[in-house]
């Protein structure tokens, strides 16, 4: 069963910390996904990996940045976070050029910054 | 920004068939139309894709205009666990940058 998690489901920081959000995926994926998602403005791709040390940057990367170190691991870093970014994030990951394009999703971390 | 343009909301009573529009009235010749949908509290979750034809699989059956302007997603028999946000997205294979737009929040009433 493909399986992609998060390191927590619920996380609570304060204004300035530094947030690491962790993603590990094991079905041996080549591309890998941060979002978030908001209450009316639907998901939006934050940053995005094709390989191993390659980043992209998606919609809204402002405030973010990324690290793909390995590939089974992708990480989201809030260098210091703030209310703004209060919100939902959701990793997902894929492999490129199969007939059927599917990207699979962990289950999400709902962070609360104060 | 998203190609797509779906209602919000739409309820559908249990054990009819949900039929979930979608308009793509932009999209090229060798983009695909993919559905996934999300389910309260869990990521989303692929359910059906076609390009031309119609397709059908255990979850759904996904029918597509002869102008690929647009399509319906259509489930079934809907059950209370098909309560979740459907969203249609419209690309090419080989980029594998989605666009999730804002979906349609589907409502199976007892």
């Amino acid at each position: 069963d493909v399986k992609v998690t998060q390191s927590s489901r619920y996380l609570v920081k304060r204004t300035g910390e530094k947030v690491f959000l962790e993603c590990v995926q094991d079905m041996d994926h080549e591309n890998m996904f941060w979002y978030r998602q908001d209450p009316g403005l639907g998901l939006r791709l934050i940053y995005f990996s094709y390989d191993v040390k390659m980043k992209e940057k998606g919609d809204i990367p402002e405030g973010y940045s990324v690290s793909r170190e390995k590939k089974e691991r992708f990480s989201l870093i809030l260098e210091s976070a703030s209310t703004n970014q209060t919100s939902m994030y959701l990793c997902a990951s894929s492999r490129p050029g199969q007939g059927r394009y599917e990207q699979y999703f962990g289950p999400g971390t709902r962070l609360t910054v104060t | 920004d998203a190609k797509t343009t779906q209602p919000p909301s739409m309820d559908c009573a249990e054990g009819r068939a949900a039929n979930l529009p979608c308009n793509h009235s932009t999209i090229s010749g060798n983009e695909y139309v993919y559905w996934y949908r999300q389910i309260h509290s869990q990521g989303p979750q692929y359910i059906i894709h076609g390009l031309k034809n119609n397709e059908t699989n255990e979850m759904a059956s996904l029918i597509i205009t002869e102008d690929r302007k647009s399509s319906t997603l259509i489930l079934p028999h809907a059950t209370l666990r098909d309560t979740a946000v459907y969203y249609c997205i419209v690309f090419m294979n080989r980029d594998d940058k989605i666009i999730f737009g804002k979906g349609t929040r589907l409502h199976i009433l007892p």
